[in-house]
């Protein structure tokens, strides 16, 4: 049981490309979410998901793009990459949204 | 417009001794409050909550009292041991049939001092 596992660990980006933040659970969990972390600030969402083909934007979207095709899967798509999305990125999921929500480790993304 | 504040940025406390770690909120709908402990290049792994119908939860070593009044809530660790240094985030959500969801607090970072 892995539990939440996002790749990839690390990845630097060029302004201006793209590229998709990967996260898969083993839990069956209907709900999943997406966070970003800045330096000294609380986890922000980005987008959530209640279940497969549901998505629904969270605090701070744009410049992000989400799908849910299977109830295992939820990548994060960052198009024309930008320096304010220099971050650490936080996959969840959760059985409900009243339940808790268990973390993956996170992908640490450096745009330059 | 951050709703949940941890105005502690840090905190280093002798082991052995008690940890407090302090949050306050200002959304007065929050009625369920959580604590997430995080390790450097690890996810928020959840550690206790409370609800507001409640003032106070203990497990084992870790007690949330909840002061709804003064819009505050508090972590007790005791007794702190080394394991315990982390980031503990703060988070609150607002009950809202099958849409909740968690606002953080920017976390305070606690050292535990062998």
């Amino acid at each position: 049981n892995a539990g939440v596992t996002q790749t990839p660990k690390f990845r630097i980006l060029k302004i201006g490309q793209s590229m998709t933040l990967q996260c898969a659970q083993d839990m069956n969990h209907n709900y999943m979410y997406w966070y970003r972390q800045d330096p000294g600030m609380g986890l922000k969402l980005i987008y959530y998901s209640v279940g497969a083909g549901i998505t629904d934007k969270g605090e701070v979207p744009n410049g992000y793009n989400v799908s849910r095709s299977t109830t295992e899967d939820f990548p994060l798509r960052l198009e024309l990459a930008a320096p304010s999305q220099t971050s650490v990125y936080f996959c969840a999921s959760s059985y409900a949204s009243r339940e808790t929500q268990y973390f993956g480790p996170g992908t640490r993304l450096l745009v330059l | 417009d951050q709703q949940v504040k941890q105005n502690s940025p840090s905190l280093s406390v002798q082991e052995g001794r008690i940890s407090i770690l302090n949050c306050d909120y200002t959304n007065s709908m929050f009625d369920y409050f959580l604590w997430y402990k995080k390790y450097p290049a690890e996810g928020p792994t959840f550690l206790i909550s409370i609800s507001s119908i409640k003032d106070k939860n203990e497990d084992g070593r870790f007690t949330v009292f909840l002061n709804k009044s003064a819009k505050h809530l508090s972590l007790h660790i005791v007794p702190s041991q080394p394991g315990d240094s982390a980031v503990y985030f703060c988070a609150a959500r607002i009950s809202n049939f099958g849409n909740e969801k968690l606002t953080f607090g920017t976390g305070t970072r606690l050292t535990i001092i062998p």
